[in-house]
């Protein structure tokens, strides 16, 4: 069975602190894509990342970095200098591949509620 | 600029009464997908569209329903809210051929 594991409900930092927030899978598809999404206050999902299983290489854009390993099953991610703006609840989700046609389902972590305080 | 269109943000209807939420979309992807999301959850697939063919999650009730009249609208249809039914509801889209879900920015049910 397909699972995302993010194991810190809430996270609090203070402003320019760096931070990580975890998540672990659990797949049986060798084939499959992993994603983060933000959710401010506001409530619309913001896609950030998608990262496919093929490709280990970590990613940094801009204050954001992904770290993917396979070896551990996890694809963590990384927010340098932390800015308020930066408050929100952070989801990280696995693409499953549903047998019907192209449609791939998300499976969703819990999410991990990031404040960061002045 | 392209994007998912959720009309309106905030809903209120009472116990028992019809309402239908809408979501639009610029994108002219092929999949769209209905999610409810209550108070400090994750994102529950109510149902998705694959162009026109619909796919119902086994455990959506039966109370909900949707409409995909064209590529561009979607609707979500409750027939007789109930309490438990207050939520986000979240409209997404996908392209057929790429991963990333785009969503909407949610209208907030409220249920009196």
């Amino acid at each position: 069975a397909q699972k995302v594991t993010q194991a810190q409900t809430e996270i609090s930092v203070v402003e320019k602190e760096d931070v990580t927030l975890d998540c672990v899978y659990e797949t049986r598809d060798t084939t499959y894509y992993l994603f983060w999404y933000k959710q401010p206050p506001s409530g619309e999902l913001v896609f950030l990342i998608r990262r496919n299983s093929f490709d280990e290489q970590n990613e940094i854009s801009g204050r954001y970095s992904w770290n993917f390993q396979k070896s551990t099953s996890s694809f963590n991610f990384t927010i340098t200098a932390s800015q308020v703006v930066d408050s929100a609840v952070y989801f990280c989700a696995l693409s499953e591949t549903l047998s019907a046609g192209n449609n791939r389902k998300l499976i969703w972590g819990l999410g991990t509620s990031l404040a960061v305080n002045p | 600029d392209a994007m998912v269109i959720q009309n309106p943000r905030y809903q209120v209807t009472q116990f028992g009464k019809p309402v239908t939420l809408s979501c639009s979309q610029t994108l002219n992807h092929n999949v769209m997908y209905w999610y409810q999301q209550k108070s400090s959850q994750a994102p529950k697939l109510l149902f998705h569209y694959y162009d026109k063919d619909f796919n119902n999650e086994a455990d959506t009730p039966d109370n909900f329903q949707s409409r995909r009249p064209n590529t561009s609208f979607c609707f979500l249809d409750i027939r007789s809210p109930g309490l438990g039914d207050a939520a986000m509801y979240l409209c997404a889209t996908r392209r057929l051929g790429e991963n990333e879900q785009y969503f909407g920015p949610g209208t907030r049910l409220t249920v009196t």
